[in-house]
């Protein structure tokens, strides 16, 4: 059954530096999302991602944050300039289409970020 | 702003007891759907409910969706010990984005 995968499963970082982490989605599917959950915290929507540009971001999705679909396969998240309290797990999920009934989301196993 | 509230937070009960978890909102959603997630793994989709008052059920569990669409719950019967785990409920949106619960970490004792 076709999953959503994501690479590094953990990166550990030192403060200041960048970090990519990726994904690849469904093959079939058009949009594309990620999320965060800090440890014992519930998850939290960063962005979302649809033919080539971000349609929606929440506030925590600041400039040091920044999303990419460099050759139509993989989607990645980049973080410039890391800080201690971006330590978290990062889920990447994707979806087939808006018009799927429910929005069904198919989330990848996460990347664990920490940042020392 | 979009909330789900999610309750409990945590249940600890005997095999073979049966439970229910409540997801709440005063918004409405276009769909809600369920998740159990697994510690240091991501979630993974159990059922969507679009339509209000909809009833699914996959083998002992049961999801419904309130008539107004603000609200769900999920039932699960003689609750076994491979059902211990994290239970999310999400909300999707007219973004396409979804609004998390906090979770409802559920322990069933052998």
């Amino acid at each position: 059954e076709p999953e959503v995968t994501q690479t590094p499963s953990h990166q550990v970082t030192q403060m200041g530096q960048e970090v990519i982490l990726r994904c690849v989605p469904i093959s079939n599917h058009l949009y594309f999302y990620w999320y965060r959950q800090i440890l014992g915290q519930k998850v939290e929507f960063l962005v979302s991602f649809y033919n080539n540009e971000i349609s929606e971001k929440s506030e925590i999705f600041d400039d040091q944050f920044s999303v990419e679909r460099p050759d139509g396969s993989n989607f990645t998240l980049k973080i410039r300039s890391t800080k201690l309290e971006d330590s978290a797990m990062y889920f990447c999920a994707s979806m087939v289409t808006a018009a799927t009934p429910g929005n069904e989301q198919f989330f990848g196993p996460g990347t664990r970020l920490t940042v020392l | 702003t979009q909330l789900l509230e999610q309750s409990p937070q945590f249940l600890s009960i005997q095999e073979g007891e049966n439970l229910t978890v409540y997801c709440n909102s005063s918004s409405v959603f276009s769909s809600l759907q369920w998740y159990r997630q697994e510690p240091g793994e991501g979630p993974v989709l159990l059922v969507t409910v679009v339509t209000g008052g909809e009833v699914k059920k996959l083998k002992r569990l049961t999801f419904q969706f309130g008539d107004a669409r603000k609200d769900s719950s999920l039932h699960i019967t003689a609750a076994q010990p491979g059902d211990t785990g994290l239970y999310l409920c999400a909300g999707g949106d007219s973004n396409y984005q979804l609004i998390w619960g906090a979770g409802t970490k559920l322990i069933i004792k052998p």
